[in-house]
């Protein structure tokens, strides 16, 4: 069964520090998305994206966020001066059609520690 | 009003018994209803969609209420692998993200 994958499962880093998060989504799938999830609080939306561009984006994804698709499989969050307050668990998710249709499929997530 | 609630729990529960959660929201132009399933350190994972008609797959019944903003998840027969978080989840039209509520903590116990 195809999977959204990403990498690293866990990243440490110093706060200051630029980060960059992968994410494969699945292969056919045309919606993209970003999502967090600080310890203990509920999944909180990044940014999603379509048709190689940005398509909505939240409070949260400020001028430090950006994303990438730089190929035809890969899909990049990077942080670029990471805060305390960014040590979170990241979401990548993608969907073959609009949400609201169906359901979007999420990776594993990313952990980022800041310290 | 949070834009969607959930009682946190948690639900402890014996196997077998049937358990059910409730979601209120508070954006009255959602379009679609969702629940997934989150285990411990794990990603949301859909659980089913949930239509104004009500659903039903296997032991899971959804139920919505549009009026009310209001909607519900049943879980029959309960078992030891149903124990997770409870997300309820919606969007509005178009292309707009998912909005989470912080879930429903479930634990089924031998």
């Amino acid at each position: 069964e195809p999977e959204v994958t990403q990498t690293p499962s866990h990243q440490v880093t110093q706060m200051g520090q630029e980060v960059i998060l992968r994410c494969v989504p699945i292969s056919n799938h045309l919606y993209f998305y970003w999502y967090r999830q600080i310890l203990g609080q509920k999944v909180e939306f990044l940014v999603s994206f379509y048709n190689n561009e940005i398509s909505e984006k939240s409070e949260i994804f400020d001028d430090q966020f950006s994303v990438e698709r730089p190929d035809g499989s890969n899909f990049t969050l990077k942080i670029r001066s990471t805060k305390l307050e960014d040590s979170a668990m990241y979401f990548c998710a993608s969907s073959d059609r609009d949400p609201f249709y169906g359901e979007q499929f999420f990776g594993p997530g990313t952990r980022l520690t800041v310290l | 009003r949070k834009e969607v609630e959930q009682d946190p729990g948690p639900f402890n529960v014996p196997e077998g018994a049937t358990v059910a959660f409730n979601c209120t929201y508070s954006n009255s132009a959602s379009q679609s209803f969702f629940w997934y399933r989150q285990d411990c350190r794990k990603e949301p994972k859909l659980l089913m969609s949930v239509y104004s008609s009500g659903n039903e797959d296997g032991r899971f019944t959804a139920q919505l209420n549009r009026a009310s903003q209001y909607i519900s998840l049943l879980i029959r027969d309960s078992k030891l692998s149903d124990s997770a978080t409870y997300l309820c989840v919606l969007t509005g039209q178009g292309n707009t993200p998912l909005v989470f509520g912080k879930g429903t903590r479930l634990s089924v116990i031998a």
